[in-house]
């Protein structure tokens, strides 16, 4: 099946610091998306993309899928301690209509 | 509009008993994807239904599970004869017709213990 490459794994920074994290896959995606899973919830949506070299934002989030349609990245600005939490990115294959997930980035966000 | 309602949200069976995990698509969602987590991983694809029709599951174990998602009612992910290795999250995720936007919501989820 699709694989798609999360990292990092795990980040700990300070309150106040940007954060990077990014996607890859050997494969082509149609959407990109971003979720946010907070403990003991589900996966919240935070951003989706639909088109190549689309950047989009949502408050201190941003994020931009590939050119090459193959990878995505989400920053987050001036972190604060409620982002801390599990990002997913999820790939979205139009053919097969269906969602391939990396393996997450465990954020932790020291005040 | 309310989002994606999986119930229960905590399901405690005995070893050999039944789980019967229960998820309710946004309004306008047509389609419904069940996935599971163990603690400190990612989500692991299970099944993937449209209305009265299974149309890929090939993350479903071979035995005890099965899912459906009937004409009416919610989409049901049963778990025969559970074993202590299904404990688990179980997320249901949903999404509107194909040709629409390409996204996907979850809900909660139902955390299964098996005792």
């Amino acid at each position: 099946g699709q694989q798609l490459n999360q990292s990092p794994q795990s980040m700990f920074i300070q309150e106040g610091e940007d954060v990077s994290m990014n996607c890859t896959s050997s494969s082509i995606f149609n959407t990109w998306l971003w979720y946010k899973q907070d403990p003991g919830e589900g996966p919240v949506l935070l951003i989706a993309l639909y088109k190549a070299g689309e950047l989009t934002s949502n408050g201190r989030l941003t994020a931009q899928f590939g050119i090459t349609r193959k990878d995505s990245f989400l920053n987050i600005s001036a972190s604060i301690p409620s982002d801390v939490g599990i990002y997913f990115c999820a790939g979205h294959l139009y053919n097969f209509n269906k969602f391939y997930f990396g393996s997450g980035t465990k954020l932790n966000v020291k005040p | 509009n309310a989002g994606v309602m999986q119930n229960p949200r905590h399901l405690v069976r005995r070893r050999g008993q039944e789980a019967r995990l229960r998820c309710s698509p946004m309004k306008g969602h047509s389609h419904v994807y069940w996935y599971r987590q163990l603690p400190e991983e990612g989500l692991k694809f299970m099944v993937y239904l449209q209305k009265e029709n299974i149309i890929d599951e090939s993350g479903m174990p071979k035995e005890r599970f099965s899912a459906e998602f009937p004409k009416e009612g919610p989409s049901i992910l049963r778990i025969q004869q559970v074993v202590r290795g299904d404990s688990a999250a179980y997320f249901c995720a949903s999404s509107p017709p194909t040709g629409l936007t390409d996204t996907q919501y979850f809900g909660p989820g139902t955390r299964l213990t098996v005792l």
